[in-house]
């Protein structure tokens, strides 16, 4: 399994720009998520999803927007990116129900910085 | 969810036990105790986590207190490999399974 894959590591973005960050699991996690970390601070949540064509706000869902049309990806979108946006992104999955369901897997990270 | 509070830095010598400390005193009877780690910017990754009872799997233990106000994360023989940032969360299970992620303990494993 690759587990929790995110594309791509590294952007940089002009203030008003658009674009998409990607997600993709391969666990087949019906649960997804989108944080944000800004630099010496905890994470937060931006988005989430519970499966394929339902999502939710977190804490700080202004300025983006996610759709779920498959189990596997979960893309972030910037509509008119803003300075207060760099920041590096974490994607996460986890299985939902009882059991193992605990666990949160996260993936690597994308970088965005806007200028 | 309730608030946690944690050292800001640790350090311990390479093959000893690291204990990281864990204050949630206003823990409620259904929110769990978890702990995640972080290793230089790379995604948080899950250790452990407990509802009362002390917990033991391949990484790390955890011990918590009777009454459920504070925990302890052990590392039993802590390597260079485990120097990160240790965040302590205290949640109840819920659809949104958000994980409030505080400033952490910073925990440098010496040489």
């Amino acid at each position: 399994n690759a587990g929790v894959t995110q594309t791509p590591k590294f952007q940089v973005l002009k203030t008003g720009q658009s674009m998409t960050l990607q997600c993709a699991q391969d666990m087949n996690h019906e649960y997804m998520s989108w944080y944000r970390q800004d630099p010496g601070m905890g994470l937060r949540l931006i988005h989430y999803s519970v499966g394929a064509g339902i999502t939710d706000q977190g804490e700080v869902p202004n300025g983006y927007n996610v759709s779920r049309s498959t189990t596997e990806d979960f893309p972030l979108r910037l509509l008119s990116a803003a300075p207060s946006q760099t920041s590096v992104y974490f994607c996460a999955s986890r299985p939902m129900g009882q059991g193992n369901s605990h666990e949160q897997f996260f993936g690597p990270g994308t970088r965005l910085t806007v200028l | 969810d309730a608030k946690t509070t944690q050292p800001p830095s640790m350090d311990c010598a390479e093959g000893r036990a690291a204990n990281l400390p864990c204050n949630h005193s206003t823990i409620s009877g259904n929110e769990y105790v978890y702990w995640y780690r972080q290793i230089h910017s790379q995604g948080p990754q899950y250790i452990i986590h407990g509802l009362k009872n002390n917990e033991t799997n391949e990484m790390a233990s955890l011990i918590i207190t009777e009454d459920r106000k504070s925990s302890t994360l052990i590392l039993p023989h802590a390597t260079l490999r485990d120097t990160a940032v240790y965040y302590c969360i205290v949640r109840r299970m819920d659809s949104s399974y958000k994980l409030i992620f505080g400033s952490g303990t910073r925990l440098l494993v010496r040489p």
